[in-house]
């Protein structure tokens, strides 16, 4: 069974400062996806990164692939408000059906005003 | 993308009974899933639906307690059967529109079990 642990489980922060959220495993994936969900609806895709070292950046968002494909990290320069929400890393493996994602534990993100 | 609805998106139910809830998709999908996220936790895949044979279960989930169905390639359903407090939990559906393809996630159905 592939496991990820994601930290922290819960982060209150001030709007304008800086946050890092970590995804580990000791599994390798053949990529690893970031999601992010509001109250009331489901996971909406961030991000997928797919090579190890790899590094992209969406707006004020950095993710990173760590080199051996096991680990990656968000990191959320300037925070704000609207960026309150669950933070969810998700491996990409296959079963017998096909693929599937395995999820980590969350990141409960509320930045205050 | 995929748009997905989820029907009810909220229900609360007595225990003992079942609960049926509807995933529909506005296109045609190879691989549609489905995964609980109980409060305040991440989510856990329950199964995978087949088109035109029997899901794939996730250890720990059973036909039994979690039946599926999936008659095309554009509507699933998953039964909540013989519901506990313990079922109380965020239902969720996701499709993939080709294998190896990006998830996409339904809004989910809140559920409820006194």
């Amino acid at each position: 069974t592939q496991l990820l642990e994601q930290s922290p489980q819960f982060l209150s922060i001030q709007e304008g400062e800086n946050l890092t959220v970590y995804c580990n495993s000791s599994s390798v994936f053949s990529s690893l996806q970031w999601y992010r969900q509001e109250p009331g609806e489901g996971p909406v895709l961030l991000v997928t990164v797919v090579t190890g070292g790899e590094v992209k950046k969406l707006k004020r968002l950095t993710f990173q692939f760590g080199d051996a494909r096991k680990d990656s990290s968000l990191h959320i320069t300037a925070a704000q408000p609207g960026d309150t929400g669950l933070y969810l890393c998700a491996g990409v493996g296959h079963n017998n059906a096909g693929n599937m994602l395995t999820f980590g534990g969350g990141t409960r993100l509320m930045v205050k005003p | 993308s995929a748009v997905i609805s989820q029907k009810p998106s909220r229900d609360i139910c007595q225990r003992g009974t079942s609960l049926t809830i509807q995933c529909q998709v506005d296109s045609q999908v190879t691989m549609m899933f489905w995964y609980r996220q109980q409060p305040g936790q991440s989510l856990t895949l329950i199964a995978t639906a087949n088109q035109g044979s029997e899901a794939t279960y996730e250890s720990g989930f059973v036909i039994d307690k979690f039946p599926i169905s999936r008659p095309n390639l554009t509507f699933s359903t998953l039964t909540v059967s013989n519901m506990s407090p313990e079922d109380s939990s965020i239902y969720l559906c996701s499709v993939a529109p080709r294998l190896g393809n990006t998830q996409y996630f339904g809004p989910g159905t809140r559920l409820t079990v006194l």
